[in-house]
């Protein structure tokens, strides 16, 4: 099977713009999370989507937002970029039949903001 | 809530030695879950190995095995027979099953594997 999918890998953006980033999850998984990796917080939880629903949400602020398709896809939206957004965002997707699959996650995409 | 402490943040091994890395949790939950992950050089994060909090008998991967002790809320990784290409930072990680998918991940640890 093949695993976890992420584009862009790197993205270049100025402050105040939005960002779109994509994540495609191993076949026949349902759940998708995303995670921000940064050096001063460390890994931190975003939200996660089950069947096109957000069912758990991190500690971000409102700018911070995503969605799932109903080929289980996911997007994750950044609008008004701080550059404290600069951080290496990761996805992980898991079958989503039990609460507490495993998680295997994508290469990620690494978000520069100027 | 919810904390994850690793309290080594870089480790070094002589190549096909044996080392131990620390991790210990709080929590108030009593059913939950424990991983460790191991991140390379090129960022991609790979699942190393998962305990659960209910079975009492310590994980174990190939050269990898964990010692989980939930009363002192433990949970360390072994790395037997080290490898240059275990050469990574390792995340401790943990999920209570209320919460879903959200994974709970310590401050990681730097391990150098040298030849």
């Amino acid at each position: 099977k093949a695993g976890v999918t992420q584009t862009p890998r790197y993205l270049i953006k100025t402050r105040g713009q939005q960002v779109t980033l994509s994540c495609s999850p191993i076949s026949g998984h349902r759940s998708v999370s995303w995670y921000q990796q940064t050096p001063g917080q460390g890994l931190q939880f975003l939200f996660e989507y089950f069947s096109e629903t957000q069912r758990n949400k991190g500690n971000f602020p409102g700018r911070f937002s995503g969605r799932q398709f109903s080929n289980s896809r996911s997007e994750m939206n950044v609008s008004t970029l701080e550059l404290g957004d600069s951080a290496l965002y990761l996805c992980a997707s898991s079958s989503g039949t039990g609460r507490t699959d495993t998680q295997y996650f994508g290469p990620g995409t690494r978000l520069t903001v100027l | 809530a919810q904390t994850v402490t690793q309290s080594q943040p870089e480790m070094s091994v002589q190549e096909a030695e044996t080392v131990t890395l620390s991790c210990t949790y709080d929590t108030s939950e009593n059913n939950y879950y424990l991983f460790w992950y191991k991140q390379p050089p090129s960022r991609q994060m790979i699942l190393v190995i998962r305990q659960e909090a209910y079975k009492q008998q310590n994980a174990t991967e190939n050269r990898f095995s964990v010692n989980f002790q939930k009363a002192a809320k433990s949970f360390s990784l072994k790395i037997s027979d080290s490898q240059l290409g275990d050469t990574a930072m390792y995340f401790c990680a943990f999920m209570i099953e209320t919460s879903g998918s959200r994974l709970t991940f310590g401050e990681g640890t730097q391990l150098t594997v040298n030849p």
